[in-house]
């Protein structure tokens, strides 16, 4: 089983719709989580952490599941723009601090 | 800018021939990672700088890569004797502590293309 696994998709939704993904994780020593988006062809950006609690930002929701081992992302109201590939990046304690990533969802967002 | 730097934005190399990529961190970041993506992969992982430790190489793909930093400043990574294979986006990402509880932040990558 791979560290970290995302359903590559792509995810082909309409504006204003309601979309998720999740990212499972496979060391249940994992501590830190987030969620990174990329456009083509650019670097990836900082979306959100995700607490232990869940968190929100705008239409954009995080929330972690240790039971479970996976981490999901919910956006609300897609917009054109939310359009890009979405990371999870898991964070585990051990002899080097290396974030893993997980290889990307695909959305799409169309008219 | 108070964001990663990296530089040279593109490189258009032939092949064999060496080159060097530069990254400026944000200030008092000490972690520094870099990372390869090519086109339409994820990205892949190379090297870990923390301080003033021993560097994390277990991602360097060959002989043929190095990288250095000194202290919490500049890292460069140097490919000798390029191959087609190389050809990708090179970013580098830093963040504030070790520890992992920190988000990474990246530059803007550089783009390496070998003919």
């Amino acid at each position: 089983r791979k560290e970290v696994e995302q359903d590559p998709g792509p995810f082909n939704v309409p504006e204003g719709a309601t979309v998720a993904f999740n990212c499972t994780y496979s060391n249940s020593a994992s501590q830190s989580f987030f969620w990174y988006r990329q456009d083509c062809r650019k670097e990836p950006k900082l979306l959100m952490s995700v607490y232990s609690s869940g968190n929100e930002d705008g239409r954009f929701t995080a929330q972690l599941n240790r039971a479970s081992q996976y981490i999901s992302l919910l956006i609300r109201d897609s917009k054109l723009s939310d359009s890009a590939t979405y990371l999870c990046v898991v964070n585990t304690p051990g002899g080097s601090y290396i974030p893993t990533f997980g290889r990307g969802t695909s959305l799409i967002v169309h008219p | 800018g108070a964001g990663v730097s990296q530089s040279p934005s593109n490189k258009v190399t032939e092949k064999g021939k060496d080159v060097e990529l530069r990254c400026d961190p944000i200030s008092g970041h000490t972690a520094l990672y870099w990372y390869r993506q090519r086109l339409g992969q994820g990205l892949e992982f190379l090297i870990y700088f923390q301080g003033n430790s021993a560097p994390d190489k277990s991602g360097l793909p060959s002989d043929r890569f190095s990288a250095e930093r000194t202290g919490e400043s500049v890292s460069t990574l140097t490919i000798q004797r390029t191959q087609q294979e190389d050809s990708a986006v090179y970013l580098c990402a830093s963040s504030l502590v070790d520890g992992g509880l920190e988000p990474q932040h990246f530059g803007d990558g550089t783009r390496l293309s070998i003919l």
